[in-house]
């Protein structure tokens, strides 16, 4: 069975240092991994993913991921945060022959001055 | 393209009512999603169509819960005498084949959702 577990549920950072969301995947075939931000009373909007080829994914508003097949993880990284990036983050993971997307719980970023 | 769009954004009702959400797609998209988020957690999968035909339910579609999708373009989600529990954000999401690779690479585009407060 699949699963995604976001090893941080709340991660407080100072604006411009980088930051890391982690996430780590279970599942026996291979995986199409996400990334989703979720701003307040909004639906999800997709930051990256990861098909295939390339194990670094770089996505919109500066975010990047790297896949890491034998650590089962996909963590999320931005050199330098911004007040606008504060929101919540999801981990997602979806295998092949499967049609749903399975979340992680969520990790909820806050970028303060 | 105008997204996704759902309709209403709040419900707000009495247990052991009825309530129907709707969800538009992104036109031309043949796959719709229904998933429910509760507070603190992460989407749950509920059903998908693929044009007019639902293809698959979980387990947490109890048989109070019933979606369509009669023409392969909006879809509803109907709950029958609501619990509690039922109060969730409701949220609907629309692709279509994109990738060579199969359907799972498929991006899922969510729309703004539907708050359920079932008091």
């Amino acid at each position: 069975a699949q699963s995604v577990t976001q090893l941080d549920s709340q991660v407080p950072v100072f604006e411009e240092a980088p930051v890391e969301l982690r996430c780590n995947y279970s599942s026996s075939v291979s995986v199409y991994l996400f990334w989703y931000v979720q701003y307040p009373n909004q639906g999800l909007q997709l930051l990256l993913k990861y098909l295939s080829g390339s194990t670094l994914v770089k996505g919109i508003n500066g975010f990047e991921a790297e896949f890491n097949k034998s650590q089962t993880s996909f963590h999320l990284r931005k050199p330098s945060v911004h007040i606008s990036d504060t929101a919540e983050y999801f981990c997602a993971v979806r295998s092949g022959g499967y049609n749903k997307l399975i979340f992680g719980a969520g990790t909820r970023l806050a970028v303060h001055p | 393209d105008t997204g996704v769009s759902q309709d209403p954004r709040h419900k707000i009702t009495k247990r052991g009512q009825n309530v129907t959400f709707r969800c538009d797609p992104i036109s031309e998209h043949n796959r719709l999603y229904w998933y429910r988020q509760t507070l603190g957690q992460g989407p749950e999968f509920l059903t998908y169509f693929q044009n007019e035909a639902q293809l698959e339910k979980s387990r947490l579609l109890s048989d109070r819960f019933s979606a369509e999708r009669p023409k392969g373009s909006f879809s509803t989600l109907e709950i029958q005498r609501t619990e509690q529990g039922d109060s969730a954000m409701y949220l609907c999401a629309s692709s279509s084949r994109s990738s060579e690779i199969s359907w799972s690479a498929d991006t899922q585009y969510f729309g703004p959702g539907t708050r359920l407060t079932v008091l």
